[in-house]
């Protein structure tokens, strides 16, 4: 268990509403990671995060910005959610030899 | 362009018998190999790496194989169990990148 925790867990927006998810780790981790998970498409990256304030894009970055004010924290925001956005999002941290441990995972549905 | 490859969608094994996922991947600068297992409604749970310096990697029931000639790795399940049933993810990075590149899954059918 890496101590990883996401909120909300399920959520249903509209569509060109604002939408932040939330990772929170316990075990002080420098790197954090938002992925979606797609049928047909495995899991791609979003953003990504390599310290506080420490940001880098992913393979679909497009709609989606992250922050990070504080290690333990890792938002993901859809600054106006699409039905393409409709997706199960999970955050991860990265461990000591480069594997990742991932979090329980946000369905969010746009309608 | 996928550089981390699972050709097939999904395998069916009888259980007790030895489960074999395979992945390939293109670029040859990958230098480490993972495995993860996803059940459903669940975040994927890394399983077992392997560094490129090694062909092999063993642990408990799992056994991950890798050829670096070919650009391709398996994971190998001996004996499959039916908890075993879940999609199997490859993943591939370079240490001095932060990213891991996944596939998309093999879903793992373990027969009773």
């Amino acid at each position: 268990d890496a101590g990883i925790t996401q909120s909300p867990r399920h959520k249903v927006t509209e569509t060109g509403t604002p939408v932040t998810l939330r990772c929170h780790q316990t075990e002080n981790h420098r790197y954090m990671y938002w992925y979606r998970q797609d049928p047909g498409h495995g899991l791609r990256l979003i953003h990504y995060s390599y310290g506080v304030k420490d940001t880098d894009k992913g393979e679909v970055s497009d709609g989606y910005s992250v922050s990070r004010s504080k290690t333990e924290d890792f938002l993901l925001t859809l600054e106006s959610a699409t039905s393409s956005q409709t997706s199960v999002y999970f955050c991860a941290i990265r461990g000591s030899s480069y594997e990742q441990y991932f979090g329980p995972g946000t369905r969010l549905t746009v309608t | 362009d996928q550089q981390v490859k699972q050709n097939s969608p999904s395998l069916s094994v009888q259980e007790g018998r030895i489960s074999i996922l395979n992945c390939d991947y293109t670029n040859s600068m990958f230098d480490y190999f993972l495995w993860y297992k996803k059940y459903p409604a669940e975040g994927p749970t890394f399983l077992i790496s392997i560094s490129s310096i090694k062909d092999k990697n063993e642990d408990g029931r799992f056994t991950v194989f890798l050829n670096k000639s070919a650009k391709h790795l398996s994971l190998h399940i001996v004996p499959s169990q039916p908890g075993d049933s879940a999609v199997y993810f490859c993943a591939a990075s370079w240490k001095r990148d932060d990213k891991i590149i996944f596939g998309k899954g093999t879903r793992l059918h373990i027969l009773p």
